[in-house]
């Protein structure tokens, strides 16, 4: 049983460029989440996905930011028009459906520059 | 709305000695508790959880938690510190059929020979 893949684990782009990261999910696993971790913080929520319906964004996930899960499997976060403050730690969890416990990977850590 | 405050940034103990990391919750419903590790550069792994069973939690790698709902509080210990210990911790808070996590800010332990 293969952990929550993420992709790339590192990423540097210029202000202005879109980035997308890409999640796979543990098997089977029916939810999704997303959460942004800045350096000395703990990660914040800022969406998740029953299957393929997104039930829930948090005030965090602006109009430059979207995810998508097709089909249910991986999903994907997009940036669009990056920004210096967008750089931090893009941290992927799945758990199977009505289980509390999450499972995270390892993270894609985004720099702005 | 639930939170979490983790009380002390940094903790740092000698090699053998007691680990006492602090995390008081506020929730509005039971809540379903968890105490997540990170190393460096890496995604959370869940150390223990509380869902509402057993006050008194054990997890891996040694460490306990004790839920104690007159302080609103869910402590980590662990009796005798390891040098591969040292890590960043975090406690976070969901709420029963919400289950997105609210982080606190975590907790650098560092560990002395």
């Amino acid at each position: 049983d293969t952990g929550v893949s993420q992709n790339p684990r590192h990423k540097i782009t210029k202000r202005g460029q879109n980035v997308t990261f890409r999640c796979d999910p543990i098997s089977e696993h029916n939810r999704l989440y997303w959460y942004r971790q800045t350096l000395g913080q703990g990660p914040e929520f800022l969406t998740y996905f029953q299957n393929e319906a997104q039930l829930e964004k948090s005030r965090l996930l602006s109009d430059r930011f979207s995810a998508e899960r097709p089909k249910g499997s991986f999903s994907t976060l997009e940036i669009q028009r990056t920004e210096q403050g967008d750089s931090a730690m893009y941290l992927c969890a799945s758990s199977p459906s009505g289980q509390e416990t999450q499972y995270f990977g390892p993270g894609t850590r985004l720099l702005v520059l | 709305a639930q939170s979490v405050t983790q009380l002390g940034s940094h903790v740092s103990v000698s090699e053998g000695a007691l680990v006492l990391l602090r995390c008081n919750y506020s929730s509005s419903v039971p809540p379903y508790l968890f105490w997540y590790v990170q190393y460096p550069n890496q995604g959370l792994q869940l150390l223990l959880k509380y869902t509402s069973a057993a006050t008194l939690v054990k997890g891996i790698n040694g460490f306990e938690a004790e839920f104690k709902k007159s302080e609103t509080s869910f402590h980590l210990t662990k009796p005798s510190a390891h040098m591969s210990d040292a890590a960043e911790y975090f406690c976070a808070v969901s709420g029963v059929g919400d289950y997105k996590l609210s982080f606190g800010a975590g907790t650098t332990v560092t560990v002395r020979a």
